[in-house]
């Protein structure tokens, strides 16, 4: 049974940083690339990263770029966003998600609700 | 950017009858492979998301025959045959042709 499941949201400050973490099994984590997706009742759903197989491409949507990190350990089968200088507008739902454009290959984990609050 | 634009964003059915969202895109979304990478998610209460539909019209493993995709180009739509109670819920269409991948608004389905 494939499993993601996603860790270390929280309530942080803004200005402040937070790594969330995304643990994979039941399909083979080093073949896919892998991506940060969240949710946010006023914006709906929103892409915030991708990174490929062996971590040497990575993909991001520009409110983010230069202040969130995505890296995997493929070894441990875990997937990671670091989030720094977070502004209140990062809070969301954060999804950890293995998808495949060409194919039946679609897998969401519960999801880690990071809110960014004074 | 490209933007994705939905309609209706509430749409109440009854029971039974059919149901159709429309997804409109402000580019062309066939890539350079000639593939149109337009989805469809599925975002029921208390749920993750759910891919319903991906390259306009095939439908991910477990999704009901009830689900359809079609179109191309720019204009693309989702089809449900029979509105079942446990389709309530928000659908959006998402392009994954250009980065940054984008969502429509999302369209509510609920019961009437």
């Amino acid at each position: 049974e494939v499993q993601l499941v996603e860790s270390g949201g929280g309530l942080v400050q803004p200005g402040g940083s937070l790594r969330l973490s995304c643990a994979a099994s039941g399909f083979s984590f080093s073949s896919y690339w892998m991506c940060w997706f969240r949710q946010t009742p006023g914006k709906g759903l929103e892409w915030v990263a991708n990174i490929k197989q062996d971590g040497s491409e990575e993909q991001y949507v520009d409110s983010v770029r230069g202040r969130f990190t995505i890296s995997r350990d493929n070894a441990r089968n875990s997937l990671y966003l670091q989030m720094n200088s977070l502004r209140a507008e990062d809070t969301a739902v954060y999804y950890c998600v293995c998808t495949t454009r060409s194919s039946s290959t679609d897998y969401w984990g519960q999801g880690t609700l990071v809110t960014v609050s004074s | 950017d490209v933007v994705m634009t939905q309609s209706p964003l509430s749409l109440p059915v009854t029971l039974g009858q059919p149901a159709s969202i429309s997804c409109r895109s402000s580019q062309s979304l066939v890539d350079s492979d000639g593939n149109t990478y337009l989805n469809w998610l599925q975002l029921r209460p208390g749920q993750s998301p759910r891919r319903l539909i991906y390259k306009i019209s095939n439908r991910d493993a477990g999704v009901p025959d009830r689900f359809s995709g079609s179109g191309s180009g720019t204009d693309f739509t989702l089809k449900i045959s029979r509105v079942e109670a446990e389709d309530v819920g928000v659908y959006y269409c998402m392009q994954g042709a250009r980065l940054p991948w984008t969502f429509g608004q999302g369209t509510k389905v609920e019961i009437k």
